[in-house]
């Protein structure tokens, strides 16, 4: 079936600096789901993209889908101590898979 | 935005009890609601869909027989681990799609058996 690998796996920032994660799959998506999960708490949504190409910003997050939707990332600039946590990319119509996460830690 | 509660939030208990867990949708009706667990440091895995009025759709690997899910109404799903173990000490999260497709999730219910 479909998989989602995202990297990196974990990442740690000074506060201030900007984040990247990426999201990859193998197949190409009909569109894709980001989430935040702060630690200890459930997923949040934040966004979905479906269109070849689309980018969407949400004030300090950039979301961009790839051209061949086959990819996506999130992009956070100048970073703060509340953006810490778990972000995973999805898919899925009526169900959703879940990428591997990556875990955001912020040094103050 | 919607809003998904979970019951209990956590919970403890004994090798071999059973466990029941309530998902329900607070504001709106969910016709599908998504039933995930989670292992520390991990992803969240889906382990079966719930369709008002119908049997549960399981992913594989997950049993059935084990994880009894009843989706009695369009607010509530539950579910229920059978003789857990301590194998099944995980986080358990529900999800309640709205008609716009958006999934919102409940904030999980922890569960540790001993």
């Amino acid at each position: 079936g479909q998989q989602v690998m995202q990297i990196p796996q974990y990442q740690h920032v000074q506060e201030g600096e900007d984040f990247t994660t990426y999201c990859n799959s193998s197949t190409t998506l009909s569109n894709i789901q980001w989430y935040k999960q702060r630690p200890g708490g459930h997923p949040v949504f934040l966004i979905q993209l479906v269109k070849s190409g689309e980018v969407k910003k949400q004030k300090r997050l950039t979301f961009q889908f790839g051209e061949a939707k086959k990819n996506s990332s999130l992009h956070i600039t100048a970073t703060q101590t509340t953006d810490v946590g778990t972000y995973f990319c999805s898919f899925g119509n009526e169900k959703l898979t879940f990428g591997t996460g990556t875990r955001l830690t912020i040094i103050p | 935005g919607a809003v998904v509660s979970q019951h209990p939030s956590r919970v403890i208990c004994k090798s071999g009890t059973s466990v029941k867990i309530e998902c329900r949708s607070l504001d709106f009706q969910a016709t599908t609601m998504f039933w995930y667990r989670q292992f520390p440091k991990q992803s969240l895995m889906l382990m079966a869909t719930s369709n008002e009025g119908s049997k549960a759709t399981y992913e594989q690997g997950v049993e059935k027989d084990k994880f009894l899910i009843n989706h009695a109404s369009l607010t509530l799903s539950t579910l229920t681990v059978t003789s857990a173990h301590p194998e099944d000490s995980s986080f358990y999260i529900c999800s309640a799609r709205t008609e716009v497709e958006t999934q919102y999730f409940g904030p999980g219910t922890r569960l540790l058996v001993l």
